[in-house]
């Protein structure tokens, strides 16, 4: 089946702008994950959605960045004025229960290439 | 100056050979804990999970041992293949309700020489 997608595989941009990444989760798939992985590091947790909600978004590294879930599937995570240390992978994953006491698995897509000049 | 971030701790193998990857991790209160590889231009792929209330489980191939008195996690890998070069990442994560939470480290790179 269909896994975790994300478009565009790879983004160039030019300090000071405005760039939005998509994720399409697993169908069925209630939570949705964001992650950042800068080279040769594990990801980090950006934000969490349980439907529609962001519930956790604690990992956000300021007011630049922001995440939305209109619909309860398709993410966009977005990045105002960016700047040449936002270059990283954007990992999104979904997982078919919300976090709790029963964790579920987290299903990653390929990521975004976000590259800041 | 170097970039310490580039210099994965690195495991080189024979193809047919048993691998033992290592992580140590930090949080006590940690309750969950999970393996995944990374193949290079991919996302990560869940290999095999445990709970805190295990100290082993198996699944095809891999094994997981967790000694939480040190707060050390190990992934086994039997008869180690090309195809399982990868770097490998353990991730834990806490109860309470922040299961959704992972924490990753540094991660290991695996190179199987044929």
């Amino acid at each position: 089946g269909a896994g975790v997608s994300q478009t565009p595989s790879n983004k160039v941009t030019e300090k000071g702008k405005y760039v939005e990444l998509r994720c399409d989760p697993i169908s069925g798939h209630t939570a949705l994950y964001w992650y950042r992985q800068s080279l040769g590091q594990g990801p980090e947790f950006l934000i969490y959605f349980q439907g529609t909600g962001a519930a956790d978004d604690s990992g956000l590294p300021n007011d630049r960045f922001f995440a939305v879930r209109p619909e309860g599937s398709v993410s966009t995570l977005k990045i105002q004025r960016t700047e040449r240390g936002d270059s990283a992978v954007y990992l999104c994953a979904s997982s078919l229960m919300p976090g709790g006491i029963y964790t579920d698995t987290q299903y990653f897509g390929p990521g975004t290439r976000l590259t800041v000049l | 100056g170097e970039n310490v971030g580039l210099h994965l701790p690195t495991l080189s193998v024979q193809e047919g050979d048993n691998s033992i990857i290592n992580c140590a991790y930090s949080n006590s209160a940690s309750d969950y804990f999970i393996w995944y590889k990374q193949e290079s231009g991919k996302g990560p792929q869940f290999i095999i999970d445990i709970r805190s209330n295990m100290d082993k489980r198996q699944g095809q191939r891999v094994t997981v041992l967790l000694n939480k008195t040190v707060k050390h996690l190990s992934l086994q890998i039997a008869a180690t293949q090309p195809g399982d070069s990868a770097v490998y990442f353990c991730a834990e994560s806490t109860g309470g309700g922040s299961n959704y939470k992972l924490t990753f480290g540094k991660g290991t790179l695996l190179t199987v020489n044929p």
